[in-house]
């Protein structure tokens, strides 16, 4: 069974400093994990994924996250916080022990910008 | 390209009542979902369709039907709605489970309100 936990359910950072979202994962089989973003009132929009390539994956706007085996983490980082950063951001994980491959979602990290 | 198109954008119904949400992808992907979004649980699976003609039940299908028309369209449907089923619901689809990429792309929502 496969499983992901966002450690903060809201973090509030000030413009120009940076960004860390934390997020733990459990998977029974080597997983492919994902993180996603949501503007309000907006759909979810990919932001990177991991797939057993290089353990640091960049993103878009300046996002990227390293895949930690040993602590079975997957955070998000960025070193400058803009205001268009203000969203809901997603850590997903996905392996081959369901049927149907399917996505499990983590419960979202709300992410404030002050000026 | 529209990618995934959702309709209706915003439902009121009243307890009891069945609607249909439907959902179309112009990317001839094979696989096609539903979410449903509430606070702070992230997004949880209804229903998914790995391929035309097939349809599994997802984390939370019950009070939920789904119809797998053709390859394009996947509906929802609520036939006896209930205030708990007052969600965002989303539509995804990606192009085959086995596929390496496995990035889903999502429509922009549906926001269902059941008094």
């Amino acid at each position: 069974a496969q499983s992901v936990t966002q450690l903060d359910s809201h973090v509030s950072v000030s413009e120009g400093t940076p960004v860390l979202l934390r997020c733990n994962y459990s998977s029974s089989y080597s997983p492919s994990l994902f993180w996603y973003v949501q503007h309000p009132n907006k759909g979810l929009q990919l932001l990177l994924k991991y797939t057993s390539a290089a353990t640091l994956v960049k993103g878009i706007n300046g996002f990227e996250a390293e895949f930690k085996k040993s602590e079975t983490s997957f955070h998000l980082t960025k070193p400058s916080a803009h205001m268009s950063d203000a969203a809901e951001y997603f850590c997903v994980v996905s392996d081959y022990s369901n049927a149907g491959n399917m996505l499990t979602f983590g419960g979202g990290t709300r992410l404030m910008v002050k000026p | 390209n529209a990618g995934v198109t959702q309709t209706p954008k915003f439902q009121v119904l009243k307890t009891g009542q069945s609607m249909t949400l439907q959902c179309a992808q112009d990317m001839n992907h094979n696989s096609m979902y539903w979410y449903r979004q509430d606070p702070g649980m992230g997004l949880r699976l209804i229903y998914y369709s790995a391929s035309e003609g097939t349809t599994d039940k997802g984390e939370v299908p019950n009070g939920y039907n789904v119809s797998r028309l053709n390859k394009r369209e996947f509906s929802l449907r609520l036939e006896s709605a209930a205030p708990s089923q007052t969600s965002v619901y989303f539509c995804a689809s990606r192009d085959r489970i086995s596929s390496g990429a496995n990035v889903l792309t999502f429509g922009a929502g549906s926001r269902l309100t059941v008094l």
